[in-house]
């Protein structure tokens, strides 16, 4: 059984990084999963940032791919997201997600809230 | 790019109710991917259904996806209290995932 939980600043200032990490647990980061990001906002809603599979193969949202890096470290069993020159719009409830297919995801954090401003 | 529209913005049904919610896309998708999300207040959405008709594990067969082509239906055929949620669809192409805005059920 697959848990994630996300840590990291909840207020960024703009045109910081926003810097996510998301802890894994019962399962190792280095397996058979696809694992990656959404955001949620009550404007937009459900975002898709982007995933990342056996810590090389990446995918990014065109609408965010400039601004976002996803990375996994395996000798501490999780992944990150940075996303870069961060504004208001940005701020939203991110979720870390992950699941044996890029095409739906079975596994979710608990959901971290982060808000740019100044 | 794919668009997908929820209909109703909200449903307003009481507990054993049957509860209709439908999910259409701008253009023919293939119902391989596309996929159903419940969410509860300061919860994290949970998948019930992906491949347009398959239950993903523990969620109770009140629940059924059907579909095809643009138009597709996710059915609860017995409200419970604890199905009085918001209901997201979800579909990938191209390695990108895009959710509707979500239906709303609640208690009437």
């Amino acid at each position: 059984q697959v848990q994630l939980q996300e840590s990291g600043p909840g207020l960024v200032k703009p045109s910081e990084t926003l810097s996510l990490t998301c802890a894994v647990s019962g399962y190792s980061i280095s397996s058979d999963h696809y694992w990656g990001w959404i955001r949620q906002t009550p404007g937009k809603g459900l975002e898709w940032i982007g995933s990342i599979y056996h810590s090389a193969s990446t995918y990014y949202n065109p609408s965010l791919k400039s601004r976002v890096t996803i990375s996994v470290d395996t000798s501490k069993n999780q992944f990150s997201l940075n996303l870069g020159s961060v504004t208001a719009a940005d701020t939203a409830v991110y979720y870390c997600v992950a699941d044996i297919a890029n095409c739906w995801y079975y596994y979710w954090g608990q959901g971290t809230l982060v808000t740019v401003s100044s | 790019e794919i668009v997908l529209t929820q209909s109703p913005g909200t449903l307003s049904l009481s507990p054993g109710e049957r509860a209709t919610l439908s999910c259409r896309a701008s253009q023919t998708v293939s119902s391989s991917y596309l996929a159903w999300y419940q969410q509860k207040p300061g919860q994290a959405p949970r998948l019930l259904i992906y491949a347009a008709s398959s239950r993903a594990i523990g969620i109770p067969d009140r629940f059924s996806g059907s579909g095809s082509g643009t138009d597709f239906t996710l059915t609860i055929s017995r409200l419970e209290p604890e199905d009085f949620a918001v209901y997201y669809c979800q579909y990938y192409v191209s390695s990108l995932l895009t959710f509707g805005p979500g239906t709303t059920v609640d208690i009437k």
